[in-house]
């Protein structure tokens, strides 16, 4: 069965600073990864996703991921934090076979601070 | 074009009564999913339907049900609602349904269950 773990409920950062957003996946094959971010009172907005291709991803407003297949690891990073990226992040994984059913992590609210 | 919409956007029941909710999918898209999100659960994926046909259903009571039409607009129904069907439900759509491609999330749909 697939699952995914993100590190930290709540992640606090200086405008300016560097946003790093964890997250570790389970799964018995070659998973496809998606990071999505959820302003309050919205849907969900996708940032990027990992299907296979290159390992470094970058998706919208900055933000970039690598997919770690040692690791299991598929981290979400941005240089420099803006105030408007103050949001919930949530990392998801879906599988070959399993249509496009997302398994999601349990989120991470990230705060920044001027 | 448009986005996925959904309706209503919020709505109050008590318990024991059926409520149904409507998503209309990005036009050309022909898979639909519906996702609940709670504070305790997280979200949850219930189920997907692809030209008129569930294909995939995740781990909810039979309570919930849903449909899709020729023109992909789904719906979902609760019936005898209880407490903890308090949530927010999340359409998205993507073209045919495959575990690589992007869901497009509507906006929600708030149900609060009295």
């Amino acid at each position: 069965a697939q699952s995914v773990t993100q590190l930290g409920s709540h992640v606090s950062v200086s405008e300016g600073a560097l946003v790093l957003l964890r997250c570790n996946y389970s799964s018995s094959v070659p998973p496809y990864l998606f990071w999505y971010v959820q302003y309050p009172n919205q849907g969900l907005q996708l940032l990027l996703k990992y299907t296979s291709a290159a390992t470094l991803v970058k998706g919208i407003n900055g933000f970039e991921a690598e997919f770690k297949k040692s690791e299991t690891s598929f981290h979400l990073t941005k240089p420099s934090a803006h105030m408007s990226d103050a949001a919930e992040y949530f990392c998801a994984v879906s599988v070959p076979g399993g249509y496009n059913k997302l398994i999601f992590g349990a989120g991470t609210r990230l705060a920044v601070h001027p | 074009k448009a986005g996925v919409t959904q309706t209503p956007r919020y709505l109050i029941k008590t318990r024991g009564q059926q409520v149904t909710l409507s998503c209309s999918p990005i036009s050309g898209h022909r898979s639909v999913s519906w996702y609940q999100q709670t504070p305790g659960q997280g979200l949850q994926f219930l189920f997907e339907y692809f030209s008129e046909t569930q294909r995939n259903k995740g781990n909810f009571p039979g309570r919930f049900s849903g449909r899709q039409f020729s023109n992909s607009r789904s719906e979902m129904n609760v019936s005898t609602l209880e407490l903890g069907d308090s949530a927010l439900y999340l359409c998205a759509s993507s073209p045919v349904g495959n575990p690589e491609e992007t869901q497009y999330f509507g906006p929600g749909t708030r149900l609060l269950v009295l």
